[in-house]
Order: C-alpha cells, then structure tokens, then sequence
C-alpha cells in the first residue's frame, strides 16, 4: 500500500490554465506538506498542515492555494498557470511538524506548463 | 530564517571508495538533521538522521556526524555501490519546519 499518494503523477497543461493535484496518507499522520522541487532539484516549502489547520505558508504566488478537506488529504490548486510553475511538486506527511518527525513524500507530480 | 549550505555540488567517486558530503546550518536552535537520497525519478527518501544530543550515528556503510558547535553535520558512505548514485540532500529543523539543502548528486563509477 502507496503511504502518501498523489495524482496526477504527470501533468501537461496551457499558460493560464487552472489544475489541482491531489494527495492522500494512510499513515495517520497529523501534519502534511507541499514541497516544490525546480529544475535545479530545489526543494522548497510551499505549505504545511497540521490537523488541517495552515501552519507554514512560504511565500508563494496566491495563484496557489492549499486545501485540506480532513487531516488525510491536502489538495493543491493552481490559478492561471505560468510557465515558470512547471517543476515537479511532492506532497509528504510526518507523524507531527516539527524536529524529529520523519518526512514522507509521495512520488511527486511532474508538472509542465507550455 | 534558517540556511542551510551543501558542498560538493556533485561528487563522483570510484566503486569501492568513501565519499563525504557536508552541510551548514545557520540558526543554532536547530535540534535535528535528516538526510534523504532521491535516485533519479523518484521521491526523496530517509537514509539517516541524527538529534543535536549526538554526535554521530552510524548504519551500516552510512554515518551522519554533527559538530553542534560549528554547525555543520556530515555524510560519510564508505564502500560505495554504483546504487549509491542518487541526489542527496542533507535538511535541518527550523521552527516547524524543514529546510533542505541544495543537494549532491554522487555518482559513483564503477
């Protein structure tokens, strides 16, 4: 069993185009999170959930915006894609935030904006 | 905020020999520091990770060491594999949150 799943893992779409990418843990897990990894393999912060409640919000476009119907699911939907958003977006959960807390990501999801 | 630097940017070694690769962290209130390899289209994974309390941690041919004072923390694989090959980020604990490092990719030649 996939413990933090995400779909779709590929992702092809138009400039201005508007898509969510979704992501689900079995692991019972209370915080999650969306990673952005660029082309360089960056991984950077965008969000973090805990208990479905917003704890990190990096600064990124307000084009992005998380939602997290139950601590299991934190869904990511993007407004008016830009060509600069195609990069490759991991969700990942931990049993808390914070040190200690072993992070586990999802497969990603390739994303190209042309 | 917290900063974390990683060098070598790449790192190719030969089949059977030791590579290091080390991180700095800027905010000293940082208590924890994982590493993940992510092979080439996959997910990032855990290999080891070590608390502020020790100074080194070892699992079979991975050891992480952690010089608190200087604020730097290692990885040491010693015999490596051309499985080995893979990007490796090194991350410290900031608040809440994570923040990784830039990565190494290693390439190990056989």
């Amino acid at each position: 069993d996939t413990a933090v799943s995400q779909t779709p893992k590929y992702l092809v779409t138009q400039m201005g185009n508007d898509k969510s990418i979704k992501c689900e843990q079995n692991l019972g897990h209370d915080t999650m999170y969306w990673y952005k990894q660029d082309s360089k393999k960056f991984l950077k912060i965008m969000f973090s959930y805990n208990n479905k409640e917003l704890i990190i919000n990096e600064t990124v476009p307000n084009r992005f915006s998380p939602k997290s119907p139950d601590k299991a699911h934190l869904n990511l939907h993007i407004n008016s894609l830009e060509l600069g958003d195609s990069a490759v977006y991991f969700c990942a959960s931990s049993q808390m935030s914070g040190a200690g807390n072993t992070i586990y990501f999802g497969e990603g999801s390739w994303l190209t904006v042309v | 905020g917290e900063n974390v630097e990683q060098h070598p940017s790449t790192l190719s070694v030969q089949e059977g020999d030791s590579a290091v690769i080390k991180c700095t962290y800027s905010d000293s209130a940082s208590n924890y520091f994982p590493w993940y390899k992510q092979e080439l289209g996959k997910r990032p994974q855990l290999i080891i990770d070590i608390r502020s309390n020790v100074g080194e941690k070892k699992d079979q041919r991975i050891a992480v060491t952690l010089n608190k004072t200087a604020k730097h923390f290692s990885l040491h694989i010693t015999e490596t594999q051309p499985e080995d090959s893979a990007v490796y980020f090194c991350a410290a604990t900031y608040g809440q949150n994570f923040v990784f490092g830039p990565g190494t990719r290693l390439s190990v030649l056989p």
